[in-house]
């Protein structure tokens, strides 16, 4: 099984602050992941994708990676509250042709005003 | 209207009913999932499906099954519900050669099932 790990949370962070989401995962093999937003009731958004070791920048967002550890994380900065929501890590396994995403389970993320 | 459409958007039904989830897409995908997402255990997939002549189990599949009737249509049903089936209910589709998501999944507003 492969496996997602993220700390629930909840974690606060000031408004204006950067916000720092981590993810591990077990499978050594995977190459494709993704973060993923989520407000309260709604479906998931695809926010960053991230194939290659080190950072991806979009706007306020930066996605890291870090192969060797197996880690990826995300930060958000000048944390705005509507950057409130839960975050969701993905992982892409699979053989070519047979790939899926496993989900992590998300952080739950609070920008205080 | 949006890419990907479920309905119900909610439903309450009783245990040991039959019950259908339906999902239909106008992106064009071959790619279709579902997904149900509980407080505490993320998402977790239930089966997918990856052309019309395709249909995979998932991790959760007991209890469950689904039809794909067409590229853009893709149900799932609940044989005879029961109360630890109650949860939100996600259709997700995905292109791998979409280059501007590449694997990333585009998800439908979700169905809210609450079984009784």
């Amino acid at each position: 099984q492969k496996e997602v790990e993220q700390n629930s949370g909840p974690l606060s962070v000031p408004e204006g602050a950067i916000a720092s989401l981590n993810c591990t995962y077990s499978d050594r093999g995977s190459q494709s992941f993704f973060w993923y937003r989520q407000y309260s009731g709604k479906s998931p958004e695809l926010i960053m994708s991230i194939y290659s070791n080190g950072d991806k920048e979009d706007g306020r967002f930066t996605a890291q990676l870090n192969k060797a550890s197996q880690y990826v994380s995300l930060l958000i900065r000048d944390s705005q509250p509507s950057d409130s929501a839960t975050y969701l890590c993905a992982v892409l396994w699979g053989n070519f042709g047979n790939e899926k995403l496993t989900f992590g389970t998300g952080t739950r993320l609070t920008i205080i005003p | 209207d949006a890419d990907v459409t479920q309905t119900p958007r909610n439903r309450i039904t009783k245990t040991g009913k039959r019950i259908m989830l339906e999902c239909s897409q106008t992106k064009g995908h071959d790619r279709m999932y579902w997904y149900r997402q509980d407080p505490g255990l993320g998402l977790r997939l239930i089966y997918y499906s990856f052309d019309v002549k395709d249909i995979n189990k998932g991790e959760i599949s007991d209890g469950y099954s689904v039809s794909r009737q067409a590229q853009a249509k893709f149900s799932l049903s609940l044989e005879s519900a029961i109360p630890n089936q109650t949860a939100l209910y996600f259709c997700a589709t995905s292109d791998p050669s979409d280059g501007t998501s590449n694997y990333g999944y585009t998800f439908g507003s979700g169905t809210r099932l609450t079984v009784v």
